[in-house]
């Protein structure tokens, strides 16, 4: 159970357009997605918080109208990355919670989807 | 100023030894601390996850450990094996948040 699928796993973009990455829950309904980047050899750094049927909220330096997200399901969120520049490119990660669980993972673990490698020329 | 460290040098251990992995953080306080193993161009996978009225927790071949005075969590593997060589990440529930540290990667050699 819980299990988180992103799409694409990699992309490659021209400067100036804009990437979509979709992020599902296939077993579960999340109230709550999130959207993380990492950089090679660095840690997971939060960009937002989506929840569903509400707007996504941004962690400090972090342009939202340069990532769009959109969480309009309990099984579905995306990030568009909009005119996209080679310092864009990353590993985009999503991850949700089950806000079911409890016992061993209780229920504000992320359960992580397997990333999105972003590669813009 | 709020930090989550994280051994930054690889660990290279022998196969059938314990790996120990250790997690400081500063000017947190977690109620509960996990850890996840990451590996290359993938999401992190959920391990473990410990409590802070809890000392210590296990799972299989895992152990973590978990002091609230000292701030410090230590992540164990025991009879390791060379399917274990990964980065494992600490993270501590922070308000709504997980906050990452850096990871440590770990490497298990036959």
């Amino acid at each position: 159970g819980a299990v988180v699928s992103q799409h694409p796993s990699w992309v490659i973009c021209k400067s100036g357009t804009s990437v979509k990455i979709e992020c599902r829950s296939l077993d579960f309904q999340a109230t709550t997605m999130f959207w993380y980047r990492q950089f090679p050899k660095q840690s997971l750094m939060l960009m937002a918080t989506s929840n569903e049927g509400s707007k996504a909220t941004y962690e400090q330096g972090v342009e939202k109208d340069k990532f769009l997200i959109n969480h309009a399901s309990l099984t579905l969120s995306t990030l568009t990355v909009t005119s996209a520049h080679p310092e864009d490119s990353s590993f985009y990660i999503c991850s949700a919670r089950d806000p079911t669980l409890s016992g061993l993972a209780g229920a504000d673990t992320q359960y992580f989807g397997p990333g999105t490698r972003l590669t813009v020329l | 100023s709020q930090k989550i460290e994280q051994n930054s040098e690889a660990l290279n251990i022998q196969e059938g030894k314990t790996a120990t992995l250790t997690c400081n953080y500063t000017n947190y306080s977690p109620a509960y601390l996990q850890w996840y193993r990451q590996d290359p161009g993938r999401g992190p996978v959920f391990l473990l996850l410990i409590r802070e009225n809890e000392k210590e927790k296990r799972k299989e071949r895992l152990k973590v450990t978990f002091d609230t005075t000292l701030k410090q969590s230590l992540f164990h593997i025991t009879a390791s094996q060379p399917a274990d060589s990964a980065t494992y990440l600490c993270a501590l529930v922070y308000g709504n948040k997980l906050v990452f540290g850096a990871g440590t990667i770990l490497r298990v050699k036959s």
